[in-house]
């Protein structure tokens, strides 16, 4: 039973290019979750998804970032034209059903930005 | 909004000791969920307890056990028979229960060093 996969682990950018970040929820769950960690801080939230939906995206930034989850494949978090204030290790977790569900994490994706 | 405070940025126990993390959080919630996550060097995120809101009854996993004082919002983490293997970050996690508020809120974390 494969647990929640990120891919990459480690992805370099260039400042004004875009990141792509990927989340597979473990299998039969159908909750998303992003968070941000930026260096010696705690995880920030980013995002909830549901297949096709999101529910909320009150810790998105309001320019640049995106998220999707769409009805076959993994999430995708998206940072355009990142900037260095980006460099971050980004987690999706995932959750089978809703509110009472614990949220497994991934081994998160650490972006730096050159 | 949620506030989830760890006022202890470091700490270290004897291998073999007993050693507690505070955690404190601000809510005008009456029904929540309260987590202690542990993050190695490897930054795997890894679910160590929960506790519900309206259990009065402390969780406990194994060597690891909370104290939960609701009307002091305060959840602390104790771990007895410290192994080198429990050192890490720890994390303290605040999440409502209310349908559709399901992210968590995270404190800045407790470096925890495990001496032989």
């Amino acid at each position: 039973n494969a647990g929640v996969m990120q891919n990459p682990r480690h992805l370099v950018r260039r400042r004004g290019q875009e990141a792509r970040l990927r989340c597979s929820p473990m299998k039969g769950h159908s909750h998303v979750y992003w968070y941000r960690q930026l260096p010696e801080e705690g995880l920030k939230f980013m995002v909830y998804l549901q297949k096709e939906n999101i529910i909320d995206e009150s810790g998105m930034p309001k320019e640049r970032f995106s998220a999707e989850f769409p009805k076959e494949g993994p999430s995708i978090l998206r940072i355009q034209q990142v900037v260095r204030g980006d460099s971050a290790a980004y987690f999706c977790a995932s959750s089978r059903f809703g509110t009472a569900d614990e949220q497994f994490f991934g081994p998160g994706t650490r972006l730096t930005v050159l | 909004a949620q506030t989830v405070t760890q006022s202890q940025p470091e700490m270290s126990v004897q291998e073999a000791e007993t050693v507690t993390l505070s955690c404190t959080y601000d809510t005008s919630e009456s029904d929540y969920y309260l987590f202690w996550y542990k993050q190695p060097p490897s930054r795997q995120m890894i679910l160590v307890i929960r506790q519900e809101a309206y259990k009065q009854q402390n969780a406990t996993e194994n060597r690891f056990s909370v104290n939960f004082q609701k009307a002091a919002k305060s959840f602390s983490l104790k771990i007895s028979d410290s192994q080198l293997g429990d050192a890490a970050m720890y994390f303290c996690a605040y999440r409502r229960s209310r349908t559709g508020a399901n992210n968590l809120f995270f404190g800045t974390g407790t470096r925890l060093t495990v001496i032989p």
